[in-house]
């Protein structure tokens, strides 16, 4: 009965490749994230989402592009990745946007070799 | 640049001790002020939240917030081994999103 899921778990790739992750969340919240968190574990966020709708989008290369198809899912894509995207991306929603807690998902650890 | 700040630790506390954990923040427009705790290798979760000047009291974990001097605390009462983690601050500083600290790596001696 996971609430906020995430595939895959782990990935290892080669630098250059393209991948994408993946994110599901069972809650009926309208608001969903993506952080990507370091190898010093700063959590920072990356993008949100509210109803489809791009809310935040903080200085994050283009090769990062998010995907909303519905209000409860939210995919990344990464283009061209490169050594300095290894990290854990957790995906996270919320009921709104202003005062709402947000919920996490499991993080996909990525490591781009 | 709007900044959440806590002491990365390691902060070791004799279990059965109070731990005490600070966040000081940057913006006295902040509106809301998390806690959470994070295991390692596993996702944050929610400890508690805390909106308005003063104390929040859940079981064995209290937040104490203070907006004049820009600071957010969480204690926890009668620690347990379990309770060995890091522990996130995070601000809405009003801006449609969380800004999360650093985190305090908390450790419980048995």
């Amino acid at each position: 009965d996971t609430a906020v899921s995430q595939t895959p778990k782990y990935l290892v790739t080669q630098m250059g490749n393209d991948k994408s992750i993946k994110c599901e969340q069972n809650l009926g919240h309208d608001t969903m994230y993506w952080y990507k968190q370091d190898s010093k574990k700063f959590l920072k966020i990356m993008f949100s989402y509210n109803n489809k709708e791009l809310i935040i989008n903080e200085t994050v290369p283009n090769r990062f592009s998010p995907k909303s198809p519905d209000k409860a899912h939210l995919n990344l894509h990464i283009n061209s990745l490169e050594l300095g995207d290894s990290a854990v991306y957790f995906c996270a929603s919320s009921r709104g946007l202003m005062r709402e807690t947000q919920y996490f998902g499991p993080g996909t650890r990525l490591l781009v070799l | 640049q709007k900044e959440v700040e806590q002491n990365s630790g390691p902060l070791s506390v004799p279990e059965g001790a109070i731990a005490s954990l600070n966040c000081t923040y940057s913006d006295r427009g902040s509106q809301s002020f998390f806690w959470y705790r994070q295991y390692s290798g596993k996702s944050p979760e929610l400890i508690m939240f805390i909106y308005s000047n003063g104390d929040k009291e859940d079981g064995r974990f209290t937040a104490q917030l203070n907006k004049a001097s820009q600071y957010v605390s969480l204690l926890i009462r009668d620690s347990q081994p379990s309770d060995s983690a890091t522990y996130l601050c995070a601000v809405n500083f009003g801006n449609e999103k969380l800004t999360f600290g650093t985190g305090t790596r908390l450790t419980i001696i048995p």
